[in-house]
C-alpha cells in the first residue's frame, strides 16, 4: 500500500514560470513532511520541511504548501531554472515513530531553457 | 569532502554470492539508516541504528544484516544474493531518531544480481 503518493511521474515546465509538484498522503498520523530533491548518480538532498502545525513554508524561491483536511501537499517553484530539473521525492513520518520516513516515488521535473 | 559515503558506488555480482556495502558518515550524527529503492523508485526504509543500535527493522530478509561498528559506520551485508536483490541502496543519516529533522543521503549503491 503506498502511503504517500506523487501522482505524476514527470513535469515539464518552461523557465522562468511556476512548477508545482503535488503529493498526496493516506496516513492521518504523518505530522512531519520533507521534500527532497535528486540528480542522477546522486543520493536525494534535503530541500524544505513542514511541519502539521503550520500550512506553508517558505525558503527563498521554494514554498510548501500542507492541506491537512486533504492530506495533500504540494511544493511550489517560482521562478523554475533550468538547474530545478531534478526528481522530487516527498517523504512523511509520524513523529511519534522517529525518523521512519515514508517515501512517494518521486516526479522527474524537467524545466525547459 | 563527502558527508555521507558508501562504497562500492556499483556492484555487480552473480546469484548466490554474500556482498557487503559499506556506510561512513562524518558529521557526527548519531542515528544511520539503509533505504531501498526499488524498480518502482519507491525509497524504502530498510534498517535504522542509533548509536550503534538497532532501532528500526522493516520487513527485510534475514539474508540482510546490518553491522555499526561505531555511530559513524553503518555497513550492510547481504547473503546469498537474490535477482529480486537488485536496486540502489542508499545510506542516510540525521541528528537523532527523534523528532524532526532532515536526512543526509549517500550517493547510492547500485548492486546488481545476474
Amino acid at each position: 500500500d503506498q502511503q504517500v503518493k506523487q501522482n505524476s511521474p514527470s513535469l515539464s515546465v518552461q523557465e522562468g514560470r511556476i512548477s508545482i509538484l503535488n503529493c498526496d498522503y493516506t496516513n492521518s498520523m504523518f505530522d512531519y513532511f520533507l521534500w527532497y530533491k535528486k540528480y542522477p548518480a546522486e543520493g536525494p538532498t534535503f530541500l524544505i520541511s513542514i511541519s502539521s502545525i503550520k500550512d506553508k513554508n517558505e525558503d527563498g524561491r521554494f514554498t510548501v504548501f500542507l492541506n491537512k483536511s486533504a492530506k495533500h501537499l504540494s511544493l511550489h517553484i517560482v521562478p523554475s531554472q533550468p538547474g530545478d530539473s531534478a526528481v522530487y521525492f516527498c517523504a512523511a513520518s509520524d513523529q511519534n515513530y522517529g525518523q521512519n520516513f515514508v517515501f512517494g516515488p518521486g516526479t522527474r521535473l524537467s524545466v525547459l531553457p | 569532502d563527502t558527508a555521507v559515503s558508501q562504497t562500492p558506488k556499483y556492484l555487480v555480482t552473480q546469484m548466490g554470492n554474500d556482498k557487503s556495502i559499506k556506510c561512513e558518515q562524518n558529521l557526527g550524527h548519531d542515528t544511520m539508516y539503509w533505504y531501498k529503492q526499488d524498480s518502482k523508485k519507491f525509497l524504502k526504509i530498510m534498517f535504522s541504528y542509533n548509536n550503534k543500535e538497532l532501532i528500526i527493522n522493516e520487513t527485510v530478509p534475514n539474508r540482510f544484516s546490518p553491522k555499526s561498528p561505531d555511530k559513524a559506520h553503518l555497513n550492510l551485508h547481504i547473503n546469498s544474493l537474490e535477482l529480486g536483490d537488485s536496486a540502489v541502496y542508499f545510506c542516510a543519516s540525521s541528528q537523532d531518531a527523534n523528532g524532526a529533522g532532515e536526512l543526509f543521503f549517500g550517493e547510492g549503491s547500485r548492486l546488481t544480481v545476474l
